[in-house]
């Protein structure tokens, strides 16, 4: 069964300061890929999706993401945060299953920005 | 283009009480799917139609839990009866169909029980 691992519960960046957040998966083929941003009391918001091709993928918000196969990770970064990236992110894996697709969440990564 | 829209936005009931759950999707999107978001996890399925078809439903709690999509557009989740451990943010999502990847997230509905 495929499985999302997001070690970092909380992270405090400055604003203006690099972020990255990590993401394993477990997943015996080529996984399908995403990262989902909830702010409070709102649904989730698609970042950026991987599903082939170049390993590095651009998303919303000048969010960018890198796979790479061989450590099973999925890490999203940002060069400068902004205090309104303050949110909760989850990494998502997803197989195809009877024709649709099957997402697995990790548990998410809160990220507080300090100004 | 407008999302996923979901009503009620918040509910309060108390425990035993019934509870129903409104999402209509993004037009022209064919799959729906309803997630329970327990407070600091991930959302998890619990039931994805195809159409009017329910074509995983696995996860759903069956003795309590009930949904349907009677025309293939709009969905009902309902809870009866509802117990304390119900309480959650329930998600819907849509996508275009069989082979698309990408779900679309609506606000959600939190469910607070007594």
């Amino acid at each position: 069964a495929q499985s999302v691992t997001q070690p970092d519960i909380h992270i405090t960046v400055s604003e203006g300061a690099s972020l990255e957040l990590r993401c394993n998966y477990s997943y015996g083929a080529t996984p399908y890929l995403f990262w989902y941003v909830q702010s409070p009391g709102q649904g989730l918001q698609l970042l950026l999706k991987y599903f082939s091709g170049d390993t590095l993928v651009q998303g919303i918000k000048g969010f960018e993401a890198e796979f790479k196969r061989s450590q099973s990770s999925f890490n999203l970064r940002k060069p400068s945060v902004h205090w309104s990236d303050a949110a909760e992110y989850f990494c998502a894996v997803g197989e195809e299953e009877g024709g649709g697709n099957k997402l697995t969440f990790g548990t998410g990564t809160q990220l507080k920005v300090e100004l | 283009e407008a999302g996923v829209v979901q009503s009620p936005r918040y509910k309060i009931i108390e425990k035993k009480q019934p509870v129903a759950f409104w999402c209509n999707p993004i037009s022209g999107h064919n799959t729906l799917y309803w997630y329970l978001q327990n407070l600091g996890q991930g959302p998890e399925l619990l039931i994805r139609y195809e159409n009017e078809e329910a074509v995983d439903d696995s996860q759903l709690p069956k003795d309590r839990f009930s949904a349907e999509r009677l025309k293939g557009v709009d969905s009902t989740l309902k809870i009866q009866p509802a117990e304390l451990g119900d309480s959650a943010v329930y998600l819907c999502a849509s996508s275009l169909g069989q082979g698309a990847h990408t779900q679309y997230f609506g606000p959600g509905t939190r469910l607070t029980v007594l």
